[in-house]
């Protein structure tokens, strides 16, 4: 899987919208952008994925630029309860792929 | 849909002593499963891939012998730490595919293990 760089950490008020960056710019054209969360000992747990178009779903938006180097996750109006470390994860689609786990980015969702 | 358990969720075991962790997928089949580790602060580390009826692949440094993986059926895959020191100590985490959405994965909740 390609690798992927992403901010340490980030902080977000409560109500405002979380903008979570992640660089990719070795990404090959049959790669993925994939979104994974983890809440402080939990598993991980999916938010969303796109190839080239920008995706929405409950949860957030995935925005991917158009050469595909970056893409930005939205968390729309961020909770306490959004705490969590956030994963960008880069991958094909063959089954049963593993998913290759960086950093990630510690947000924190302050009141 | 999608859920994966684990259990135990937390276990305590003393230096020298075998623990075995269950992954199970509860609402479909999992045709493989993932077994990772995570040490305090850091990210989740791939141990090793299990794929239903055959051994399981090893990432380079993790010892087979000592980090057993059995996956007998489609819905259950297991982790044995044998003989465990105070540095195995971490958090274990499985991840499953298979189903309708045979490129996702799904997580298990995890199980904090701690030699004492």
């Amino acid at each position: 899987d390609a690798k992927t760089t992403q901010p340490t950490s980030m902080d977000c008020a409560e109500g405002r919208a979380a903008n979570l960056p992640c660089n990719h710019s070795t990404i090959s054209g049959n790669e993925y952008v994939y979104w994974y969360r983890q809440i402080h000992s939990q598993g991980p747990q999916y938010i969303i994925h796109g190839l080239k178009n920008n995706e929405t779903n409950e949860m957030a938006s995935l925005i991917i630029t158009e050469d595909r180097k970056s893409s930005t996750l939205i968390l729309p109006h961020a909770t306490l309860r959004d705490t969590a470390v956030y994963y960008c994860i880069v991958r094909v689609h063959n089954a049963g792929n593993m998913l290759t786990f960086g950093g990630g980015t510690r947000l924190m969702v302050k009141p | 849909g999608a859920v994966v358990s684990q259990h135990p969720s937390r276990v305590i075991c003393k230096s020298g002593t075998s623990v075995k962790i269950e992954c199970r997928s509860l609402d479909f089949q999992a045709t493989t499963m993932f077994w990772y580790r995570q040490f305090p602060k850091q990210s989740l580390m791939l141990m090793a891939t299990s794929n239903e009826g055959s051994k399981a692949t090893y990432e380079q440094g993790v010892e087979k012998d000592k980090f057993l993986i059995n996956h007998a059926s489609l819905t259950l895959s297991t982790l044995t730490v044998t003989s465990a020191h105070p540095e195995d100590s971490s958090f274990y985490i499985c991840s499953a595919t298979g189903g309708s959405a045979p490129y996702e994965q799904y997580f298990g909740p995890g199980t904090r293990l701690t030699v004492t």
